[in-house]
């Protein structure tokens, strides 16, 4: 079964970049799309996109400006890159897997709080 | 933009029988969105009970099944138990890979 575990700073600053790892482990990362997941306090779920393990990526159309997604094979990883943050981001990111086989979101990790404050 | 809807709250006695919904504000869910459904606990990271309309995740109980009911996606829920009280999320394909969100339905068990 598919484990992922999500690592990367827990506060940043406003009008900085948020980055964040999921390092993937239990499963190929050529056999799965990777999506980001996040909620914000007391909210419910937004998807922020996918990358695939060519690198391909789509995002939320509404966060498209702002945000970057990459992979990295050799090290069963993929990264999310948030720009020009604003307290608006702060929120819990989730990393997560499509499900075997199929399309949405089967696996999730067990998620990362990110603050953004001065 | 097309907003996925979902009950913002429920309600069901121990041993009854729920059905939650997923719909549209414009237009109608079939298997083409391939509708997911996941289940939330304070505190915890979501858990995915149905992907693909109506295939069950790895060791969710056959109590929660999935299906298209009229225009919507539905999560049943047969022989509700007490720690069924959970918040409920819907997950649905947009098209062209764009995934969007409900915004999810508070089930309480009582």
């Amino acid at each position: 079964q598919v484990q992922l575990q999500e690592s990367g700073p827990g506060l940043v600053k406003p009008s900085e970049t948020l980055s964040l790892t999921c390092t993937v482990s239990g499963g190929s990362i050529s056999s799965y799309y990777w999506s980001w997941i996040r909620q914000t306090p007391g909210k419910g779920l937004e998807w922020i996109g996918y990358v695939d393990y060519t690198g391909s990526a789509k995002y939320n159309p509404s966060l498209r400006s702002r945000v970057t997604m990459s992979i990295d094979t050799s090290k069963n990883q993929f990264s999310l890159r948030v720009h020009s943050v604003t307290a608006a981001d702060t929120a819990m990111y989730y990393c997560t897997s499509s499900p075997p086989g199929a399309y949405g979101v089967g696996y999730w990790g067990q998620g990362a709080l990110v603050t953004v404050s001065s | 933009q097309t907003v996925v809807t979902q009950e913002p709250s429920f309600s069901v006695s121990p041993g009854g029988t729920v059905t939650l919904t997923c719909g549209l504000s414009s237009g109608s869910v079939s298997t083409s969105y391939y509708p997911n459904w996941f289940q939330q606990t304070p505190g915890q990271a979501p858990r995915t009970l149905i992907y693909n309309t109506d295939t069950r995740s790895s060791g969710v109980p056959d109590r929660f099944s999935g299906s298209i009911l009229g225009n919507k996606a539905a999560l049943t829920i047969t022989g509700a138990q007490a720690d069924d009280d959970s918040h409920y999320y819907c997950l649905l394909h947009m098209g062209a890979g764009i995934w969007v969100f409900g915004g999810g339905t508070k089930l309480t068990v009582l």
